[in-house]
């Protein structure tokens, strides 16, 4: 079975810093992986995928993730944080032979503080 | 509209009260799916179609009933909901089909609350 683990429920940064926000998998199979961000009131929007294509994985606002399967990793990094960024980011993994069951983590709420 | 839409946004109702979510794709998708969403809690996964077929049903109360009459419309109904069935419905929608990496694009959500 497929799991993912965030690391952390809650994460504060100063705007202008470096935002790292830990994402860990487990898969039996080398899956694809996914990052979401949830504004308040709103669902989930796709900010980047690994799909067993290039390693390093760039996404939208600035965002870019790294797959590491010798550290069963896909972290997701930003920079420069800003503080649009505020929000709720969601790691997902999914088995390629069953694309269509997408195991979510417990998400990290990110604080970007001025 | 574009995307996934969903409505209501947000829905009160008494536990023996029977209501209905809609969801609707204008992305030409094949699949549609409905999450719920807790505090604290990971995305539930409850129910997956694929072209109009329920493909996925993940253990889920027979008090939520799917309906799914094209590939463009997905609906939840609900009957004699418990408080602890209060959370952010999310319905999502993907390419379907093999050989992809059939990517979901969710709706803004219906914040239930059942009193």
């Amino acid at each position: 079975a497929q799991s993912v683990t965030q690391l952390g429920s809650h994460v504060s940064v100063s705007e202008g810093a470096l935002v790292l926000l830990r994402c860990n998998y487990s898969s039996s199979v080398p899956p694809y992986l996914f990052w979401y961000v949830q504004y308040p009131n709103q669902g989930l929007q796709l900010l980047l995928k690994y799909t067993s294509a290039a390693t390093l994985v760039k996404g939208i606002n600035g965002f870019e993730a790294e797959f590491k399967k010798s550290e069963t990793s896909f972290h997701l990094t930003k920079p420069s944080a800003h503080m649009s960024d505020a929000a709720e980011y969601f790691c997902a993994v999914s088995d390629p032979g069953g694309y269509q069951k997408v195991t979510f983590g417990t998400g990290t709420k990110l604080q970007v503080i001025p | 509209e574009t995307g996934v839409t969903q409505t209501p946004r947000h829905l009160v109702m008494g536990m023996t009260n029977k209501k209905s979510l809609k969801c609707e794709q204008h992305l030409g998708h094949n699949a549609m799916y409905w999450y719920k969403q807790s505090a604290k809690k990971p995305l539930e996964l409850m129910f997956v179609y694929n072209f109009k077929e329920q493909t996925e049903n993940n253990s889920v109360p027979s008090r939520f009933s799917p309906e799914c009459p094209n590939s463009s419309h997905l609906f939840l109904h609900l009957h004699t909901l418990q408080p602890e069935d209060s959370a952010l419905y999310l319905c999502a929608s993907s390419h379907g089909g093999e050989g992809s990496s059939d990517t979901q694009y969710f709706g803004p959500g219906t914040r239930l609350t059942v009193l």
